[in-house]
């Protein structure tokens, strides 16, 4: 059962160009949401993320949208570079009262994205 | 300030053996999570420790178990290896927020 799926396996965006990347998710019990950035041979590097209680987090040229309603989340790189060229993940946690909130992240399979100069 | 380290980079085991991955957590840190990443899907959470007790579990069969140290350090043994085990092992460490991982651990078993 996949409860965060990321549907579009890869992107290609011109450089200059809004990147958007984007995710679903099924459980309503996750309440924090991430998106990550992984480059070949590294591991993967947290890039921005959103709490329920927002609906939009900005952080330079990411910005990462939640609409609650819909399950949905979506990371908008504007605008792109060739170094933004990597496999983006996004994933999610269900927080509890104490300890690390945050640890048991639930990942999407993953959106390579492709950006040319 | 060091980041989170793993070793070794790269290893290759037989069908049936035993295996001990290790990771060091970025400083400060006290909470381990390992992760499990097959080629072309996402991390799929295997256990997390806190100050040296597991403290959450992913859907893994009890071969795959895991220690804590008190320098925070953290240690993933798998049990009789089966050929799906191949896969990159990701450490991260945290500290009440975002997880920082590690460059992860190639496993082949064949």
């Amino acid at each position: 059962d996949q409860q965060v799926k990321q549907n579009s396996p890869s992107l290609s965006v011109q450089e200059g160009r809004i990147s958007i990347l984007n995710c679903d998710y099924t459980n309503s019990m996750f309440d924090y949401f991430l998106w990550y950035k992984k480059y070949p041979a590294e591991g993967p590097t947290f890039l921005i993320s959103i709490s329920s209680i927002k609906d939009k987090n900005e952080d330079g040229r990411f910005t990462v949208f939640l609409n609650k309603s819909a399950k949905h989340l979506s990371l908008h790189i504007v605008p792109s570079q060739p170094g933004d060229s990597a496999v983006y993940f996004c994933a999610a946690s269900a927080s509890y009262a104490g300890g690390t909130s945050y640890g048991k992240l639930t990942f999407g399979q993953g959106t390579i994205l492709t950006v040319h100069p | 300030e060091t980041g989170v380290t793993q070793s070794p980079t790269h290893l290759i085991k037989t069908r049936g053996q035993q295996v001990t991955l290790r990771c060091s957590s970025q400083s400060g840190h006290n909470t381990v999570s390992w992760y499990q990443q097959a080629l072309g899907q996402g991390p799929q959470f295997i256990f997390q420790y806190y100050r040296e007790e597991e403290n959450g579990r992913g859907n893994f069969p009890p071969r795959f178990s895991g220690l804590q140290f008190p320098n925070y350090s953290s240690e993933l043994n798998v049990n009789a290896l089966e050929l799906d085990d191949s896969a990159l092992y990701l450490c991260a460490s945290s500290f009440r927020g975002e997880q920082y991982f590690g460059p992860g651990t190639r496993l082949t078993v064949t």
